[in-house]
C-alpha cells in the first residue's frame, strides 16, 4: 500500500526552465510533507517542507505548494540548474501524538537538468 | 561538523550468511532512523530508536531483522541468515530530537546477497 506516490520516475528539463516535481498521497492525517534530494552514493538531503496548516513554502529556488482537497503536492524549481539532477524524494510524517515520527517516502523522480 | 556515517560502504555476502550494518549518528541526536531502499522501490521505514524509551520495530519485515542502539548513540542492524530479497540500499538517519522533522542521512550500505 503505497501512501505517497510520485507516480514520475523520471523528469527532464532544460537549463534555466521551471522543473514540476508532483507527489501524491493518501493519508489525510499526514501533518507534515518534506521533500529530499539524492545524488548518487549519497545519502537523501533535506531540501524544503511544508506543514499541512500552510499551502505553499518557498526557500530560494524552490518552492513546495500544498493542495489538501486533491492529496497533492509538488515542487517548484525556478530556474533549474545542471546541479539539481538529483532523485528527489517526497516525504510525509503522520502526527505526532505517541506515534513513531517515521517518514513516508515515495519511490522519486529522477530529475536531470540539460545543460 | 561530522554527519551520520555508515560502515560498510558495500557488502557482499552469500545467501544464508549473517551481516551486521553500522551506523554513527550525529553527536547529540537523540533520534535515530534505519530505513531500506530496494531497486525501484522508494525509501521504507525499519526501525527507530528514540533516546531510552523502547524501539519501534515495525517496519522490520522479519525476524531475522534486528537492530541494537548502545549506549544512545552508535546503532547496529543485524541480518541474519540473509536471502537475496534482502539486497537493498541500507539508509540510517538521525534527527535531533523526536518530533523534529528533519532527518539527517548517511551515505547508506549497499548490501548485495548472491
Amino acid at each position: 500500500d503505497q501512501q505517497v506516490k510520485q507516480n514520475s520516475p523520471s523528469l527532464s528539463v532544460q537549463e534555466g526552465r521551471i522543473s514540476i516535481l508532483n507527489c501524491d498521497y493518501t493519508n489525510s492525517m499526514f501533518d507534515y510533507f518534506l521533500w529530499y534530494k539524492k545524488y548518487p552514493a549519497e545519502g537523501p538531503t533535506f531540501l524544503i517542507s511544508i506543514s499541512s496548516i500552510k499551502d505553499k513554502n518557498e526557500d530560494g529556488r524552490f518552492t513546495v505548494f500544498l493542495n489538501k482537497s486533491a492529496k497533492h503536492l509538488s515542487l517548484h524549481i525556478v530556474p533549474s540548474q545542471p546541479g539539481d539532477s538529483a532523485v528527489y524524494f517526497c516525504a510525509a510524517r503522520r502526527p505526532y501524538g505517541g506515534a513513531t515520527n517515521k517518514l513516508i517516502f515515495g519511490t522519486g523522480t529522477l530529475l536531470a537538468v540539460q545543460p | 561538523g561530522a554527519g551520520v556515517s555508515q560502515s560498510p560502504s558495500n557488502k557482499v555476502t552469500e545467501k544464508g550468511k549473517d551481516v551486521e550494518l553500522r551506523c554513527d549518528p550525529i553527536s547529540g541526536h537523540t533520534a535515530l532512523y534505519w530505513y531500506r531502499q530496494s531497486l525501484g522501490q522508494g525509501l521504507e521505514f525499519l526501525i527507530y530508536f528514540q533516546g531510552n524509551s523502547a524501539p519501534d520495530k515495525s517496519g522490520l519485515p522479519s525476524d531475522r531483522f534486528s537492530a541494537e542502539r548502545t549506549g544512545g548513540s552508535v546503532s547496529t542492524l543485524t541480518i541474519q541468515r540473509t536471502q537475496q530479497e534482502d539486497s537493498a540500499v541500507y539508509l540510517c538517519a538521525s534527527s535531533a530530537r523526536h518530533g523534529f522533522n528533519e532527518q539527517f542521512f548517511g551515505p547508506g550500505t549497499r548490501l548485495t546477497v548472491l
